[in-house]
């Protein structure tokens, strides 16, 4: 398995814009997870979803972010107006429910930069 | 609620020491328990994580945890660094009743001196 792509590596953007994260998990996972990671606040759990349903958004900072997974390979996640605090690396993890390994296994990260 | 403490936030060490990385965690329920690592500019990857029977558990690249439910700690050991050890390395736990919550520790950075 090429385990959890993300796309793109790295954006730069200026403030205002619109931003959109990309996340495909691995097959078979049935939890998908977004954190955002920055030095001030280390790694922070935005929303989770569980078979494409959000279960918990209480860590999304703001209405100006937003995430949907219309199925289960794919993911987005989305900044509407970027600001320049939004500046972080952001991650997608998936993890399976069955097999009893329990872990989390993270893609690469997305480096966020707004100017 | 539970929650993660890695009490030393830097450890410098030279290339071919031992190693002791700290966790301590707090939760009202039993955990499952984990250590990833996170080299430069890359995405966290599991060490090695603690289930349940062996208290003593080995991982990847020559680490071992030991977990101590009295002590309520799972330290993260290695005998011999070496210099593609340098990361951070994150405790992680996760209760055993509920599959989707994994709180993280805030990590603690690990360079290895030549």
């Amino acid at each position: 398995d090429a385990g959890v792509i993300q796309s793109p590596r790295h954006e730069v953007t200026e403030m205002g814009q619109e931003v959109t994260l990309r996340c495909k998990p691995i097959s078979g996972h049935d939890y998908l997870f977004w954190y955002r990671q920055t030095m001030m606040r280390g790694l922070e759990l935005l929303i989770y979803f569980n078979n494409n349903v959000p279960i918990d958004d209480s860590g999304m900072p703001e209405d100006r972010f937003s995430a949907k997974m219309p199925n289960a390979s794919f993911s987005t996640l989305k900044i509407q107006p970027s600001e320049p605090r939004d500046s972080a690396v952001y991650f997608c993890a998936s993890s399976p429910v069955r097999g009893g390994s329990y872990e989390q296994y993270f893609g690469p990260g997305t480096r966020l930069t707004v100017t | 609620a539970q929650s993660v403490t890695q009490l030393d936030s830097q450890v410098p060490v030279f290339e071919e020491a031992p190693v002791e990385l700290r966790c301590n965690y707090s939760s009202s329920v039993s955990v499952y328990l984990f250590w990833y690592v996170q080299y430069p500019n890359q995405g966290l990857q599991l060490l090695l994580k603690y289930l349940s029977g062996s208290t003593l558990v080995k991982g990847i690249n020559g680490f071992e945890a030991e977990f101590n439910k009295s002590q309520t700690s799972f330290h993260l050991r290695k005998p011999s660094v070496h210099i593609s050890d340098t990361a951070e390395y994150f405790c992680a736990v996760r209760p055993k009743t509920s599959y989707d919550k994994v709180i993280f520790g805030p990590g603690t950075s690990l360079s290895v001196i030549p």
